[in-house]
C-alpha cells in the first residue's frame, strides 16, 4: 500500500487480557519496526525485523510481549495478560533495507491501547 | 550510555517568527541525526536528515538543521513560522553498525503558534 497500515487505530481492554496489534508494511519494504509511545514521552524502540526474523528485540519490555512476521510482510505485536502500564500508542514503521546505513523509516498512526 | 536531550518541552512564538528547537545528543561515535514531527493524530512524518557531509541540511515544509560536531547538537531551524507548524517535534539519534533499526526518541518538543 501507499503507507504503514495499523489495525485497530483504537483498542481498549481490560487488565488480564490478550491484545494483537497488527502492522502492514510498506509493499516492497523487508524491514519493519515496533515502537511504544506513551503520554508525553517520546517512541520507545521494541523490536526490528529484516525479513521475517527479529534482528533486535532488545525493546521489548518482558516476555508477555511477543511479535512475529511470519511471511516477512504483515506484522503482529501480541500483548498477554495485559497491564495499565501496557497502556500508550504502538507505533509500527518500515524501511526499504534495514541493513543499510542510509535507512529511513516510514511509521505508521498507531494503535492506541487502553488497559482498564 | 547512548542518549538525546531536547531541553525545550514546550515552545510558543509568533506565526512569521523564527523558530529554533534544540538536540544535543551523547554516543560514543557521531550518529545518523533525524528529526520528525508528529501532529495530532497523526504519524511521525521524517523532516530532514544527516548522514555525512554538509552540515546545513535542508527538509520538508522550509526546515533545516545543522549538525555540530563540537557541540553535539542537531538543532532544527526555521526562518519564518507557519500556524500549519503547531505540532510536536522530536530528534532521533540512531547509532551506527547493527543498530541500523533503532532509533533513539528524545521527549520531544511542543510547538505552539500564535496568530
Amino acid at each position: 500500500g501507499a503507507g504503514v497500515s495499523q489495525t485497530p487505530s483504537n483498542k481498549v481492554t481490560e487488565k488480564g487480557k490478550y491484545v494483537e496489534l497488527r502492522c502492514d508494511p510498506i509493499s516492497g519494504h523487508t524491514a519493519l519496526y515496533w515502537y511504544r509511545q506513551s503520554l508525553g514521552q517520546g517512541p520507545e524502540f521494541l523490536i526490528y525485523f529484516q525479513g521475517t526474523g527479529a534482528a533486535d528485540d532488545s525493546g521489548l519490555p518482558n516476555d508477555r510481549f511477543f511479535a512475529v512476521r511470519p511471511e516477512g510482510s504483515v506484522s503482529t505485536l501480541k500483548i498477554q495478560r495485559t497491564e495499565r502500564g501496557d497502556s500508550a500508542v504502538y507505533l509500527c514503521a518500515s524501511s526499504l533495507d534495514g541493513s543499510s546505513g542510509a535507512n529511513v523509516l516510514t511509521f505508521g498512526a498507531g494503535s492506541r491501547l487502553t488497559v482498564l | 550510555a547512548q542518549s538525546v536531550t531536547q531541553p525545550d518541552i514546550h515552545i510558543t512564538v509568533s506565526e512569521g517568527a523564527s523558530l529554533e528547537l534544540r538536540c544535543n545528543y551523547s554516543y560514543g561515535a557521531t550518529p545518523y541525526l533525524f528529526w520528525y514531527v508528529q501532529s495530532p493524530g497523526q504519524g511521525l512524518q521524517l523532516l530532514l536528515k544527516y548522514f555525512s557531509g554538509d552540515t546545513l541540511v535542508q527538509g520538508i515544509k522550509g526546515f533545516e538543521a545543522e549538525f555540530k560536531r563540537s557541540q553535539s547538537s542537531f538543532n532544527l531551524r526555521k526562518p519564518s513560522v507557519h500556524w500549519s507548524d503547531a505540532a510536536e517535534y522530536f530528534c532521533a539519534p540512531r547509532a551506527g553498525g547493527t543498530s541500523y533499526g533503532k532509533l533513539t526518541f528524545g521527549q520531544g518538543t511542543i510547538l505552539t503558534v500564535h496568530p
